[in-house]
Order: structure tokens, then C-alpha cells, then sequence
């Protein structure tokens, strides 16, 4: 019963270094979320997909990518990683757009 | 704007009883959401309102005024455990969730 795992759980990047947040889900739902979580502020939405091999922008896509090749994983991807982007990095997924979200664990990551 | 807005920190004395408050301003409303989020922890649905009045589950209740865009989380008979940011997340016309920055609740014995 693992629901949502993201890898890696920690991370500490230099400037300008690129890497990739792996998100599964084993609940089989269409819907997957990234969102970043930083002191003092909601929960704010990067990416989205609705279905395997969609994505869509949320409210702070710019420096990230992502891919939902297969409908068990969205691949979060940060191609130039920037100090800003040191956060707390969320995943979740639901059955459907209106259900509630099931959250992985998160993944923390520093930019120095 | 899309706006969320509940108080940043609260404390409740073990075995007493609190509200938490959320007022929204969102572009359309599709349901309110809370969650529970314990230090360095994943969020966790507590419940879930889309009509008016009061949701009941265990010690846990949670209201919503649409006229009025407000709701409240009503913890009971605090226990040390739940001692934990509760988040309130509002769905707006296009499905998707407004966050508020959360309210850290601290139960003291």
C-alpha cells in the first residue's frame, strides 16, 4: 500500500545543475500534481497532468518541466536549478479532478 | 485576485476545543478542502465541504458559509497529536486548488 513515493527525498544542488523528481503513484489515478511548499505560503501548483501523456502549466511553471509518460509517473525536471527553487517539493494525485489528493512525502532540495 | 486567508498560529490547551477559521475569495468555487499537515509530513485530507452547513467526522467538524466565503475546522477534545499545520484549499472554476499559507496549531498540556 505505498500510494504516492517521490525520489529523492533530499537533494542539495549547485547553481545551474540539473535534475529530475520522480513521482509514482500505485493507486492508478489520472491526475498528478507538483507543487512546491515554502515558508509562509500555500501550497503552490508547478505542474499538472490529467491522463498519461498530458501536462499542463499551474501557477509557477517557469524553471520546471515534466512528463507523464506512463500514467504511474510524473517526472518533475529542473533543467538550470536557480536558488529560488530550494523548496519543499510536493506530489499528489486523485481518481478524479474533484476527489482529495493524496500527497507523497515530499522531496526537500537546496540550491546553493 | 484568488485569496485565501487563515491566522498564521494558534494555541489550545489539551482536551479543549478550537477553531480555525478560512475566508476565500476565488474565481468560481468548486468545494472546500482541509487538510492536516504534521511537521516535515505529506498533507492528509480531513474533510470536505461543498454545500452549506456543518460536516461531522469524529472530533473533527468543518463548516461552509458560500454567501459568506468562509468556513472553520472545529477540533474536540485536543490531543497532544493533533498539533499540526491544518491547511484550508478552496477549488475554483477551473478545478484546481487555492492554498492558504496555513495555520500552525500548537496544544499545550
Amino acid at each position: 500500500n505505498a500510494g504516492v513515493t517521490q525520489t529523492p527525498k533530499f537533494r542539495v544542488l549547485k547553481t545551474g545543475q540539473s535534475m529530475t523528481l520522480l513521482c509514482a503513484q500505485d493507486m492508478n489515478h489520472e491526475y498528478m500534481y507538483w507543487y512546491r511548499q515554502d515558508p509562509g505560503m500555500g501550497l503552490r501548483l508547478i505542474h499538472y497532468s490529467v491522463g498519461e501523456g498530458t501536462t499542463a502549466k499551474g501557477e509557477v511553471p517557469d524553471g520546471y518541466n515534466v512528463s507523464r509518460l506512463k500514467k504511474q509517473n510524473f517526472l518533475l525536471g529542473l533543467e538550470s536549478a536557480a536558488p529560488s527553487q530550494t523548496s519543499v517539493y510536493f506530489c499528489a494525485s486523485n481518481p478524479t479532478s474533484q476527489a482529495p489528493q493524496h500527497f507523497g512525502d515530499g522531496t526537500r532540495l537546496s540550491i546553493l | 485576485g484568488q485569496n485565501i486567508d487563515q491566522p498564521t498560529e494558534m494555541t489550545a490547551t489539551e482536551g479543549a476545543i478550537v477553531q480555525i477559521n478560512c475566508t476565500y475569495q476565488t474565481s468560481g468555487f468548486n468545494g472546500l478542502f482541509w487538510y492536516q499537515q504534521h511537521a516535515g509530513e505529506a498533507p492528509t485530507f480531513l474533510s470536505y465541504n461543498v454545500l452549506d452547513g456543518l460536516e461531522e467526522k469524529g472530533r473533527f467538524s468543518s463548516f461552509l458559509s458560500r454567501s459568506k466565503g468562509y468556513s472553520y475546522l472545529l477540533l474536540k477534545e485536543l490531543q497532544m497529536k493533533d498539533s499540526a499545520s491544518y491547511l484550508c484549499a478552496v477549488m475554483d472554476s477551473n478545478y484546481q486548488l487555492i492554498w492558504g499559507a496555513g495555520t500552525k496549531l500548537i496544544i499545550k498540556p
